[in-house]
């Protein structure tokens, strides 16, 4: 069964600091990954896509993927209270197949 | 500002009845998601369509759950009878299509409980 994993938190960082959002994955063969944000009681919104190995940034979010480890993360700069959310990790397996999403780190940035 | 439409925003029934969610997806998205949301499970895929065409539903019970699509602008989950164990979120997502940078738009969500 291919999964994406995610530690569920909550993850507590102070504001102003890095917050690091972690996730791996099962298939080995997965091509495409997506962070989603999700306020409490919101839908999903993306944040962020990434496709090939190394690290993305846009604004304050960096995306790393590293393939050979099955990992990918989110880090967070400059961490603000308006971050505080839960973050889902998407994963599209081999084979163009829907979307796999972890069950979320919820992250608390505390003022 | 395109997004995706659902209704209702919030669903309270009793057990055995019938409940109809709706989902209008992007104007020109090809493709169409349901999924569910509990605390204990995350996200987990319900079924989806490509061009209106069902790919998968699988991940439905399908004595139960019934999924359709009758037009481009009109996705609809169904679930009767309707049995506690049902409460959840439910989102529709819609996508350009599933290619390898797939991004999924989310609806509000209907809050379905069943007492």
């Amino acid at each position: 069964q291919k999964e994406v994993e995610q530690n569920s938190g909550p993850l507590s960082v102070p504001e102003g600091a890095i917050a690091s959002l972690n996730c791996t994955y099962s298939d080995r063969g997965s091509q495409s990954f997506f962070w989603y944000r999700q306020y409490s009681g919101k839908s999903p919104e993306l944040i962020m896509s990434i496709y090939s190995n190394g690290d993305k940034e846009d604004g304050r979010f960096t995306a790393q993927l590293n393939k050979a480890s099955q990992y990918v993360s989110l880090l967070i700069r400059d961490s603000q209270p308006s971050d505080s959310a839960t973050y889902l990790c998407a994963v599209m397996n081999s084979g163009n197949t829907p979307l796999v999403f972890g069950k979320g780190t919820r992250l608390s940035v505390i003022a | 500002d395109a997004r995706v439409t659902q209704t209702p925003r919030h669903k309270v029934t009793e057990m055995g009845q019938e409940v109809t969610m709706r989902c209008q997806p992007i104007l020109g998205h090809n493709t169409v998601f349901w999924y569910r949301q509990t605390m204990m499970q995350g996200l987990e895929l319900l079924a989806y369509f490509r061009n209106r065409a069902p790919l998968d539903d699988s991940g439905m019970p399908k004595d139960r759950f019934s999924a359709e699509m009758p037009d481009a602008t009109l996705a609809t989950l169904k679930i009767q009878p309707s049995e506690p164990r049902d409460s959840a979120v439910y989102f529709c997502a819609s996508g350009l299509g599933v290619t390898t940078n797939e991004k999924l738009f989310f609806g509000s969500g209907t809050q379905l409980s069943v007492l």
